[in-house]
């Protein structure tokens, strides 16, 4: 069985302020991919970043940034220099081939970034 | 390129209805995903298309649910007398195929609510 949990619920920061989105995965499979889903307030869920599980190299994409480790089940995210147009909810989710690709997402995080 | 679209954006129907929500995927992509988005369930997988393959159907709440896709393109779920417990938010994504695990990439969603 496979489990995706987000400890937070919501965050709120004050713009320009770095924000990290914690994500603790569970999954017996050997090779899996970890997701990053935005929802903005319109609905629609946008893809962010993807991971494999063979590659634990953290990178860095603009403002954003993931924390990739195996060791403790870990997929975090940061948000650097936060901006109000960030407002929105992340999920975490996860995939494996045993189960075609579905993806298992945690409850998310309502991030609230002020002005 | 257009992205997934799905009809309608919202739905009121009465209970023990019928409804069909349709899903048009990206061009290309072969995989063909269902999922629903509840307060109380969160995000949570139905159905699943890959190609000419048999679907998925480990997903789906009861037999009231059933979904079909025609010539590996446009699917269409479709709820059997609708109980209020099917309001949700219904949402479509897509991705290239199920050879490794390709982002999905999801549709505006369609409301449905049961009065």
């Amino acid at each position: 069985a496979q489990k995706v949990t987000q400890a937070q619920t919501e965050i709120s920061v004050v713009e320009k302020e770095d924000v990290t989105l914690d994500c603790v995965y569970e999954t017996r499979d050997t090779t899996y991919y970890l997701f990053w889903y935005k929802q903005p307030p319109s609905g629609e869920l946008v893809f962010l970043i993807r991971r494999n599980s063979f590659d634990e190299q953290n990178e860095i994409s603009g403002r954003y940034s993931w924390n990739f480790q195996k060791s403790t089940s870990s997929f975090n995210f940061t948000i650097t220099a936060s901006q109000v147009v960030d407002s929105a909810v992340y999920f975490c989710a996860l995939s494996m081939r045993s189960n075609d690709y579905k993806l298992s997402f945690g409850a998310g995080t309502t991030v609230t970034v002020r002005a | 390129g257009a992205g997934v679209s799905q009809s309608p954006s919202n739905k009121v129907t009465e209970k023990g209805k019928d409804v069909e929500l349709r899903c048009d995927p990206i061009s290309g992509h072969t995989a063909l995903y269902w999922y629903r988005q509840s307060l109380g369930q969160g995000l949570e997988f139905l159905i699943y298309f890959q190609g000419n393959s048999a679907p998925d159907k480990s997903g789906l709440p009861s037999d009231r649910f059933s979904a079909e896709r025609t010539g590996g393109s446009v699917s269409t779920l479709t709820i059997q007398r609708t109980q209020q417990e099917d309001s949700a938010v219904y949402l479509c994504a897509s991705s290239l195929g199920s050879a490794t695990s390709y982002e999905q990439y999801f549709g505006p969603g369609t409301r449905l609510t049961v009065t």
